[in-house]
Protein backbone atom coordinates (compact mmCIF):
# COMPACT_ATOMS: atom_id res chain seq x y z
CA UNK A 1 0.00 0.00 0.00
CA UNK A 2 1.76 3.02 -0.95
CA UNK A 3 1.92 6.04 0.96
CA UNK A 4 3.41 8.88 3.53
CA UNK A 5 3.46 7.73 6.82
CA UNK A 6 4.56 10.20 9.81
CA UNK A 7 4.90 8.80 13.39
CA UNK A 8 3.57 8.94 16.22
CA UNK A 9 0.74 10.76 15.47
CA UNK A 10 0.76 12.35 19.25
CA UNK A 11 4.00 13.19 20.82
CA UNK A 12 4.76 14.77 24.55
CA UNK A 13 7.65 16.07 25.14
CA UNK A 14 9.23 18.00 27.98
CA UNK A 15 10.55 21.67 27.56
CA UNK A 16 13.81 21.63 26.65
CA UNK A 17 14.62 18.26 24.73
CA UNK A 18 15.15 17.66 21.36
CA UNK A 19 12.17 15.19 19.57
CA UNK A 20 12.75 13.49 16.17
CA UNK A 21 9.42 13.31 14.09
CA UNK A 22 9.39 10.37 11.65
CA UNK A 23 8.17 10.49 7.96
CA UNK A 24 9.17 8.06 5.83
CA UNK A 25 7.53 7.53 1.74
CA UNK A 26 7.03 4.69 -0.30
CA UNK A 27 6.39 6.83 -3.78
CA UNK A 28 9.39 6.82 -4.83
CA UNK A 29 9.10 10.59 -4.58
CA UNK A 30 12.04 13.00 -5.02
CA UNK A 31 10.40 16.03 -3.02
CA UNK A 32 9.76 16.09 0.38
CA UNK A 33 8.62 18.85 2.97
CA UNK A 34 7.84 20.00 6.16
CA UNK A 35 5.14 21.82 7.25
CA UNK A 36 4.04 23.27 10.63
CA UNK A 37 0.08 23.92 11.29
CA UNK A 38 -0.94 26.50 13.72
CA UNK A 39 -4.46 27.78 14.04
CA UNK A 40 -5.46 30.27 11.84
CA UNK A 41 -2.04 30.32 10.45
CA UNK A 42 -2.31 28.02 7.46
CA UNK A 43 0.27 25.63 6.62
CA UNK A 44 4.16 26.99 7.01
CA UNK A 45 7.20 25.45 5.54
CA UNK A 46 9.99 24.69 7.96
CA UNK A 47 12.44 22.26 5.44
CA UNK A 48 12.08 21.05 2.11
CA UNK A 49 14.46 18.36 0.13
CA UNK A 50 14.34 18.15 -3.84
CA UNK A 51 16.90 15.26 -3.66
CA UNK A 52 18.59 13.36 -1.29
CA UNK A 53 21.76 14.60 0.59
CA UNK A 54 20.35 18.25 0.07
CA UNK A 55 17.95 20.30 1.49
CA UNK A 56 16.98 23.80 2.43
CA UNK A 57 15.14 25.74 5.02
CA UNK A 58 11.62 27.13 4.42
CA UNK A 59 10.11 30.16 6.26
CA UNK A 60 10.48 28.96 9.71
CA UNK A 61 13.42 26.31 9.61
CA UNK A 62 14.61 28.34 12.97
CA UNK A 63 15.31 26.22 15.66
CA UNK A 64 14.68 22.83 13.42
CA UNK A 65 16.83 19.99 11.67
CA UNK A 66 16.63 17.78 9.35
CA UNK A 67 18.17 15.12 6.87
CA UNK A 68 18.08 13.33 4.05
CA UNK A 69 20.62 10.32 3.77
CA UNK A 70 17.73 8.05 1.99
CA UNK A 71 15.29 8.92 -0.72
CA UNK A 72 12.10 7.60 1.33
CA UNK A 73 13.07 9.08 4.72
CA UNK A 74 13.21 12.94 5.75
CA UNK A 75 13.22 13.30 9.22
CA UNK A 76 12.74 16.82 11.41
CA UNK A 77 14.13 16.97 14.34
CA UNK A 78 12.59 20.03 16.77
CA UNK A 79 15.39 20.86 19.04
CA UNK A 80 15.36 23.05 22.16
CA UNK A 81 15.86 26.09 20.73
CA UNK A 82 12.21 26.17 18.67
CA UNK A 83 10.25 28.83 21.29
CA UNK A 84 7.26 27.43 20.64
CA UNK A 85 6.86 24.01 19.17
CA UNK A 86 3.76 22.79 20.38
CA UNK A 87 1.82 22.17 16.85
CA UNK A 88 0.46 19.86 14.22
CA UNK A 89 3.72 18.91 11.95
CA UNK A 90 2.90 17.28 8.49
CA UNK A 91 5.52 16.23 6.06
CA UNK A 92 4.41 16.08 2.36
CA UNK A 93 6.09 14.54 -0.81
CA UNK A 94 5.81 14.95 -4.46
CA UNK A 95 7.59 13.46 -7.63
CA UNK A 96 9.53 16.65 -8.43
CA UNK A 97 7.94 20.47 -8.72
CA UNK A 98 4.93 21.83 -9.73
CA UNK A 99 2.88 18.65 -9.11
CA UNK A 100 0.42 17.40 -6.40
CA UNK A 101 1.77 16.58 -2.93
CA UNK A 102 1.02 13.93 -1.01
CA UNK A 103 0.73 14.44 2.95
CA UNK A 104 1.17 12.14 5.98
CA UNK A 105 -1.48 11.90 8.71
CA UNK A 106 0.60 14.34 11.04
CA UNK A 107 2.37 14.48 14.05
CA UNK A 108 1.18 16.49 17.01
CA UNK A 109 3.56 17.54 19.22
CA UNK A 110 2.71 18.92 22.90
CA UNK A 111 5.70 19.93 24.93
CA UNK A 112 5.17 20.63 28.43
CA UNK B 1 7.16 34.79 3.33
CA UNK B 2 3.35 34.95 2.99
CA UNK B 3 2.34 35.49 -1.08
CA UNK B 4 -0.73 34.12 -1.17
CA UNK B 5 -3.43 35.47 0.70
CA UNK B 6 -7.14 34.05 1.16
CA UNK B 7 -10.47 35.50 2.13
CA UNK B 8 -12.66 34.96 3.83
CA UNK B 9 -10.52 33.55 7.01
CA UNK B 10 -14.18 31.32 8.10
CA UNK B 11 -17.52 31.57 6.45
CA UNK B 12 -20.87 29.55 8.00
CA UNK B 13 -23.25 29.02 5.56
CA UNK B 14 -26.73 26.92 5.62
CA UNK B 15 -27.10 23.80 3.64
CA UNK B 16 -27.74 24.28 -0.12
CA UNK B 17 -26.20 27.84 0.20
CA UNK B 18 -23.07 28.21 -1.93
CA UNK B 19 -20.02 28.97 -1.15
CA UNK B 20 -16.60 31.17 -2.62
CA UNK B 21 -13.36 31.32 -1.35
CA UNK B 22 -10.61 33.47 -3.01
CA UNK B 23 -6.84 33.31 -2.89
CA UNK B 24 -4.96 36.66 -4.22
CA UNK B 25 -1.48 36.94 -4.92
CA UNK B 26 0.25 40.81 -5.56
CA UNK B 27 2.76 39.02 -8.00
CA UNK B 28 1.86 36.61 -11.09
CA UNK B 29 1.85 32.86 -10.30
CA UNK B 30 3.11 30.28 -11.91
CA UNK B 31 0.32 28.00 -10.64
CA UNK B 32 -2.11 27.53 -8.28
CA UNK B 33 -3.16 23.92 -6.41
CA UNK B 34 -6.31 24.05 -4.03
CA UNK B 35 -6.50 21.62 -1.30
CA UNK B 36 -8.38 21.03 1.44
CA UNK B 37 -8.00 19.78 5.22
CA UNK B 38 -11.13 18.08 6.83
CA UNK B 39 -11.41 18.73 10.33
CA UNK B 40 -8.71 16.29 12.40
CA UNK B 41 -7.06 15.38 9.09
CA UNK B 42 -4.64 16.19 6.62
CA UNK B 43 -4.87 18.42 3.46
CA UNK B 44 -5.53 16.36 0.41
CA UNK B 45 -5.45 17.87 -3.35
CA UNK B 46 -8.22 18.83 -5.54
CA UNK B 47 -7.53 20.24 -8.39
CA UNK B 48 -4.26 22.37 -9.84
CA UNK B 49 -4.56 25.39 -12.42
CA UNK B 50 -1.67 26.94 -14.99
CA UNK B 51 -3.80 28.25 -17.69
CA UNK B 52 -4.48 32.11 -17.52
CA UNK B 53 -8.00 32.12 -17.37
CA UNK B 54 -8.43 28.44 -16.83
CA UNK B 55 -11.58 27.46 -15.08
CA UNK B 56 -12.21 23.57 -14.15
CA UNK B 57 -14.92 21.75 -12.65
CA UNK B 58 -14.89 18.82 -10.47
CA UNK B 59 -18.98 18.05 -9.86
CA UNK B 60 -20.36 20.86 -7.65
CA UNK B 61 -16.51 22.86 -7.42
CA UNK B 62 -15.70 25.24 -9.67
CA UNK B 63 -12.38 26.23 -9.46
CA UNK B 64 -10.60 29.36 -11.69
CA UNK B 65 -7.67 31.03 -12.26
CA UNK B 66 -7.68 34.63 -13.04
CA UNK B 67 -6.46 36.30 -16.73
CA UNK B 68 -3.59 37.59 -15.44
CA UNK B 69 -2.56 34.94 -12.77
CA UNK B 70 -2.71 36.81 -9.89
CA UNK B 71 -6.05 35.51 -8.20
CA UNK B 72 -8.05 32.47 -8.44
CA UNK B 73 -11.59 31.20 -6.54
CA UNK B 74 -12.97 28.08 -5.59
CA UNK B 75 -16.65 27.70 -5.61
CA UNK B 76 -19.18 25.12 -4.12
CA UNK B 77 -22.59 24.90 -5.67
CA UNK B 78 -25.42 23.81 -2.86
CA UNK B 79 -22.91 23.30 0.01
CA UNK B 80 -23.04 20.01 2.17
CA UNK B 81 -22.13 18.78 5.53
CA UNK B 82 -19.41 16.73 3.47
CA UNK B 83 -17.98 19.85 2.65
CA UNK B 84 -16.94 21.33 6.13
CA UNK B 85 -13.34 21.69 6.34
CA UNK B 86 -10.59 24.09 5.22
CA UNK B 87 -9.66 25.03 2.22
CA UNK B 88 -5.94 26.20 1.00
CA UNK B 89 -4.70 27.69 -1.91
CA UNK B 90 -1.06 26.81 -2.95
CA UNK B 91 1.41 28.06 -5.73
CA UNK B 92 3.88 25.89 -6.50
CA UNK B 93 6.96 27.46 -6.85
CA UNK B 94 9.84 26.24 -9.36
CA UNK B 95 12.87 24.73 -7.49
CA UNK B 96 11.32 25.35 -4.10
CA UNK B 97 7.90 24.49 -2.49
CA UNK B 98 4.26 24.83 -2.26
CA UNK B 99 3.58 27.86 -0.17
CA UNK B 100 -0.19 27.77 1.13
CA UNK B 101 -2.10 30.51 1.76
CA UNK B 102 -3.99 30.65 5.08
CA UNK B 103 -6.98 28.78 4.30
CA UNK B 104 -10.87 29.44 4.53
CA UNK B 105 -12.61 27.13 7.23
CA UNK B 106 -16.07 26.39 5.79
CA UNK B 107 -18.87 25.36 8.57
CA UNK B 108 -22.35 23.94 7.37
CA UNK B 109 -25.44 23.67 9.71
CA UNK B 110 -28.16 21.55 8.37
Amino acid sequence: DGGITQSPKYLFRKEGQNVTLSCEQNLNHDAMYWYRQDPGQGLRLIYYSQIVNDFQKGDIAEGYSVSREKKESFPLTVTSAQKNPTAFYLCASSIGGRVEAFFGQGTRLTVV
Amino acid sequence: GQQVMQIPQYQHVQEGEDFTTYCNSSTTLSNIQWYKQRPGGHPVFLIQLVKSGEVKKQKRLTFQFGEAKKNSSLHITATQTTDVGTYFCAENQAGTALIFGKGTTLSVSS
